[in-house]
């Protein structure tokens, strides 16, 4: 089985200073580990994705997340946020326990920005 | 390219009435996935296509709901005798390949509200 928690529903930073979403997952596998962000009235983008590879992994837009086993954590961060990363993002689970790699989406995160 | 494609984009249906969602998966995704999003939560698998054969359909929420897929191409989710709770956004997802770790490219979505 597997699950994601995401430990904020709402953050809110001003512009220019870092970016944290918390996320802790549960997998029973070795797992793939995402983050999707939502824009309002837009569809969902990948940001980033962990797959086995190197746990510090880099994604669009300046985020990255680390992968930590030991702590079953992959906390997304920024050092600098923009107005523009005002959105919704989710932490995304997929713990091939299933053939074909089925989705677990935490509740989401609503991150806004202030000038 | 083009990418995953939802029809319409919008629906708003009497209770007790029948719908019909269609989704357009990139050309080539071999797996198809539906998701629901109710206000304010995350995503919530439903059921995930190969190829026109599905073989885990275990989130589809009542045998109110069914979905269909011809091939590789287009799939049809079917919500009969709408209820109020039935009220959310239907995202589409479409992959080129099945197993943990590949990303899945979703549509822009459908938001249904039945009243």
């Amino acid at each position: 089985a597997q699950s994601v928690t995401q430990l904020d529903s709402h953050v809110s930073v001003s512009e220019g200073t870092p970016v944290l979403l918390r996320c802790n997952y549960s997998s029973s596998y070795s797992p793939s580990l995402f983050w999707y962000v939502q824009h309002p009235n837009k569809g969902l983008q990948l940001l980033l994705k962990y797959t086995s590879a190197a746990t510090l992994v880099k994604g669009i837009n300046g985020f990255e997340a680390e992968f930590k086993k030991s702590e079953t954590s992959f906390h997304l961060t920024k050092p600098s946020a923009h107005m523009s990363d005002a959105a919704e993002y989710f932490c995304v689970v997929s713990d091939g326990g299933t053939s074909y790699g089925k989705l677990t989406f935490g509740q989401g995160t609503i991150l806004t920005v202030h000038p | 390219g083009a990418g995953v494609s939802q029809s319409p984009s919008n629906k708003v249906t009497e209770k007790g009435k029948d719908v019909e969602l269609r989704c357009d998966p990139i050309s080539g995704h071999t797996a198809l996935y539906w998701y629901r999003q109710r206000l304010g939560q995350g995503l919530e698998f439903l059921i995930y296509f190969q190829g026109n054969s599905a073989p885990d359909k275990s989130g589809l929420p009542s045998d109110r709901f069914s979905a269909e897929r011809t091939g590789e191409s287009v799939s049809t989710l079917t919500i009969q005798r709408t209820q109020q709770e039935d009220s959310a956004v239907y995202l589409c997802a479409s992959s080129p390949w099945t197993g943990s770790g590949y990303e899945q490219y979703f549509g822009p979505g459908t938001r249904l509200t039945v009243t």
